[in-house]
């Protein structure tokens, strides 16, 4: 059974970097897409961008091209998400997900991680 | 690239059948046949429950179909059961940046 499995929660002041991941097992993850979805305290979803396995090809949702870094090591079947400058408006649970190529649907979720920015 | 436009809530009483509509735009819901549907309970990851606008991936309830016309996806719910009550979520594959976009999200409240 393939998952995603992300890492725990972190606690980071204004300013300070940060990079989370998110790693695939049960299935080889080459030929998927990982994308990125930020939920803000008690909001809904939203894209972040998304990137290819097997060649780190990334694209990016308008909103969050340049805010942050997607990028990923296939070797280990790990993606990451990355920020330089954290900002409190950056807290929220942050999910990868998982869709083979080909398909344009996200079949295998990661369990979250709780990001929260407070000086 | 703006979200994709559900109601904010939905309501309906056990047995009772519900349809969630999402509206887009041609460059995403209407240009593409790549609308998927996710649920979400609180504190979980959202679960696909229908993908392609209209196909069910296997272990999802026959209780759950999908359906489009022009910019305008829609979810529909049959035999509401209290399980149901949860967060639902529409996503296209869009143009702008050929990515995808989420909707704005769903709250079903079974009465």
């Amino acid at each position: 059974e393939e998952q995603l499995v992300q890492s725990g929660a972190e606690v980071r002041k204004p300013g300070e970097s940060l990079k989370i991941s998110c790693k695939g097992s049960g299935y080889s993850f080459t030929t998927y897409w990982i994308g990125w979805v930020r939920q803000m305290p008690g909001k809904g979803l939203e894209w972040m961008g998304i990137i290819y396995f097997a060649d780190s090809n990334t694209k990016y949702s308008p909103s969050f091209q340049g805010q942050v870094t997607i990028s990923a090591d296939r070797s280990i079947s790990t993606a990451y998400l990355q920020w330089s400058s954290l900002e409190a408006s950056d807290t929220a649970i942050y999910f990868c997900a998982g869709a083979r190529n080909g398909n344009f649907f996200w079949d295998v979720w990661g369990q979250g991680t709780t990001v929260t920015v407070s000086s | 690239q703006s979200a994709l436009t559900q109601p904010a809530s939905v309501s309906g009483s056990p047995g009772q059948s519900i349809t969630i509509s999402c509206t887009g735009t041609s460059g995403d819901v209407g240009g593409y046949h790549y609308v998927s549907w996710y649920q979400q309970h609180p504190g979980k990851a959202p679960q696909v429950m229908i993908y392609d606008v209209y196909y069910r991936p296997s272990g999802v309830s026959n209780r759950f179909s999908g359906s489009k016309s022009g910019n305008t996806a829609s979810l529909t719910i049959s035999g509401l059961q209290a399980e149901d009550e949860a967060d639902y979520y529409c996503t296209s594959y869009t143009r702008s940046g050929a990515t995808y976009v989420f909707g704005t999200g769903t709250k079903v409240t079974v009465l």
